[in-house]
Formats: C-alpha cells, structure tokens, sequence
C-alpha cells in the first residue's frame, strides 16, 4: 500500500530565510506526487505536481520540489520565505487507487 | 466559477443526532471524496465514489454513510454510530484517475 511520510511536525524559519520542507513516499511504480498548502479553517490549495518526466518541479508562489526516486523523496523548497507563507503544508501521492494518500502535515511558522 | 462548494462552513449538533454534510461541484469531476482532518493527522479517507451511484469505503468508513445520485453532489450524513464525529471534513474531486484533487473550503463539525 503506498504511504507518505512528513518527519517535520513543525518548522520554524525567519521571514527571508530558505525553506525545504521534506516528504518521503512508499510505492513499488513510480508515483503521482503532490504538495499543497492549508492556511488555518480553510480547504486545500495545490502547490505543484509531479507526474513524469523533468524531475524539479516549479510551482506557484515561488515554490519548487525535486523528486529523487533513489530516496523516494519529494522535497519541498522555497529560496526566502514571505511572512504569507505560514500555513500547513501536505505531501500526497496517487498510486494504483484513485484516491489520494496524504502525509501527517508540516506547520510552517515564519518569524518576523 | 467552477469549484466545489461545501455547506455549511460551521455545523454544531447534539450528540445521537444524524447529521448531513453537502459538497457540490460544477467541474464535471466523474470522482468525489470525502476526507477527515484531525489535528496531527492528517487527511483521512471516509469514503470516495467514481461514478454516479457507485461509491466505496476508505480507511475510516465506520459510522458515515454516503450516496451519489448526481455527478454533482456527494453528500456525506455522519451517524449517531460515529464515536467521535467532531472533526473538520473535507470534500474534493478529481478528473481521472491520477490527476489532482480540488478541495472545497470545510465543514467544520461540532458534536456537543
């Protein structure tokens, strides 16, 4: 059964500073993978997307993930951070079923 | 717009009380979901559903019920047979197979 792994419950960057938020996943093929974003009450908002080919993927507000299959990893990165960018963050991926599958979630705190 | 739109945002309930969640979209999504989110962890699956009057369980399916009459909509009736039903709930859809979901914007449930 595929799975994904966040380690970071929580991280805590300055405002400015780089970011990389990591996601690890579990699946024989290789997988659909996603990164979207919560900001407190609200629903879900897609960040970026990898399905096949390049393996660094851009994304919207200044984001970008690299998908390295001999780590089974699908990092999430930014180069400064803005004080908007405080949210949850979650990684997900679609394998074999239809549904999605997501990570526990990362909570990104931004300090002025 | 197209997207998906969720009612109510906030629903507060008595305890033994059956309640029903709405989701309705107007993107054309053959597939719908359900997702729980609690603190730390994550989205859970409730149910999802591929097709007009077809629908499976996902991994918390215990005490909730579904039905898809319409392509549109996708309610969710959380039972009195659901031991912990506060939670805040997620609906989303998806285009095929393994593309990426949309999200509606929550209900937040309150059981008292």
């Amino acid at each position: 059964a595929q799975s994904v792994t966040q380690p970071d419950i929580h991280i805590t960057v300055s405002e400015g500073a780089s970011l990389e938020l990591r996601c690890n996943y579990s699946y024989g093929a290789t997988p659909y993978l996603f990164w979207y974003v919560q900001s407190p009450g609200q629903g879900l908002q897609l960040l970026l997307k990898y399905f096949s080919g390049d393996t660094l993927v851009q994304g919207i507000k200044g984001f970008e993930a690299e998908f390295k299959r001999s780590q089974s990893s699908f990092n999430l990165r930014k180069p400064s951070v803005h004080w908007s960018d405080a949210a949850e963050y979650f990684c997900a991926t679609s394998g074999s079923a239809r549904q999605l599958t997501f990570g526990s979630g990362t909570q990104l705190t931004v300090l002025p | 717009d197209g997207g998906i739109t969720q009612s109510p945002k906030y629903l507060f309930r008595k305890e033994g009380q059956n309640v029903t969640l709405s989701c309705e979209q107007n993107l054309n999504h053959d597939a719908m979901y359900w997702y729980r989110q609690d603190p730390g962890q994550g989205l859970r699956l409730i149910y999802y559903s591929q097709i007009v009057n077809d629908f499976q369980k996902g991994d918390i399916a215990e005490g909730y019920s579904v039905s898809r009459e319409k392509k549109e909509s996708f309610p969710l009736t959380v039972t009195s047979a659901q031991k912990n039903p506060t939670a805040f709930y997620l609906c989303a859809s998806k285009v095929d197979l393994n593309t990426e979901a949309f999200f509606g914007q929550g209900t937040r449930l309150t059981v008292v």
